[in-house]
C-alpha cells in the first residue's frame, strides 16, 4: 500500500512570503502529525489532527497552523516566513490518535527561506 | 518536560563491528520508538519498545523502564546502517506527539 505523501519535496521561499505543505496519509489512517527539524533544535513536534480536529499542539508561534480535511488528507501552513523557519517538515500518520499504532513519516518536505 | 538524551552523537565504525546506542529519559512514558534517518530525510521506525527485548535481524532493542533507559545494538554492521538513530517517547496513550532524543550519528566505513 501506499506510505505517506508530502508535496513538494523541496521549496524555495523569500522572508516574508508564507507557504503550504501537504501530507496524504495512508490509507485509512485518521491521524496526521506534523515535525519540524533543524539541526539547532533536532525533531520538534508541531501539531496533531485526527478526525478533522486539531488535538494537540507544540509550542510554536500562531504563524504555523494547520488543518485536516475529511479525507484526511493534511496541510500545514507558515505566515511571514523567517529564516529561521528552515527545516525539514515532516508528516506522519497512524490508524488511531496514539504513536503506538502504526506511525509512519513521510519523506518529507525540505523548505529553504531566503 | 520531558527530556531525552542520547549517547554518542557520533559514531564511526569499521563494517563488521557491533554497536550499542543508548537513549535516556527524565520521566516515564507509555512507548518508546526507536528510528533510523534516511539519507533522503525519512523516520524509519524500528521498534516499539516500552519495555523488555526485542530482536529483528542484526537489530535489537531493549528498555528497562524502571530504570528509564533503552539501548539499540546493531551487530555485523554493513554501509547501509549509516544514518541518524533517533529514540522518541510518547509521554500518555492517545497523545500521539512524540517527543525526540538528540540523536546518534553512525558512520559505518567499507
Amino acid at each position: 500500500k501506499a506510505g505517506v505523501t508530502q508535496t513538494p519535496r523541496y521549496l524555495i521561499k523569500t522572508r516574508g512570503q508564507q507557504v503550504t505543505l501537504s501530507c496524504s496519509p495512508i490509507s485509512g489512517h485518521r491521524s496526521v502529525s506534523w515535525y519540524q527539524q533543524t539541526p539547532g533544535q533536532g525533531l520538534q513536534f508541531l501539531f496533531e489532527y485526527f478526525s478533522e480536529t486539531q488535538r494537540n499542539k507544540g509550542n510554536f508561534p500562531g504563524r504555523f497552523s494547520g488543518r485536516q480535511f475529511s479525507n484526511s488528507r493534511s496541510e500545514m501552513n507558515v505566515s511571514t516566513l523567517e529564516l529561521g523557519d528552515s527545516a525539514l517538515y515532516l508528516c506522519a500518520s497512524s490508524l488511531f490518535a496514539s504513536a503506538s499504532y502504526g506511525y509512519t513519516f513521510g519523506s518529507g518536505t525540505r523548505l529553504t527561506v531566503v | 518536560g520531558i527530556q531525552v538524551e542520547q549517547s554518542p552523537p557520533d559514531l564511526i565504525l569499521q563494517e563488521g563491528a557491533n554497536s550499542t546506542l543508548r537513549c535516556n529519559f527524565s520521566d516515564s512514558v507509555n512507548n518508546l520508538q526507536w528510528f533510523h534517518q534516511n539519507p533522503w530525510g525519512q523516520l524509519i521506525n524500528l521498534f516499539y519498545i516500552p519495555s523488555g527485548t526485542k530482536q529483528n535481524g542484526r537489530l535489537s532493542a531493549t528498555t528497562v523502564a524502571t530504570e528509564r533507559y533503552s539501548l539499540l545494538y546493531i551487530s555485523s554492521s554493513q554501509t547501509t546502517d549509516s544514518g541518524v538513530y533517533f529514540c522518541a517517547v510518547e509521554l500518555d496513550f492517545g497523545n500521539e506527539k512524540l517527543t525526540f532524543g538528540t540523536g546518534t550519528r553512525l558512520t559505518i566505513i567499507p
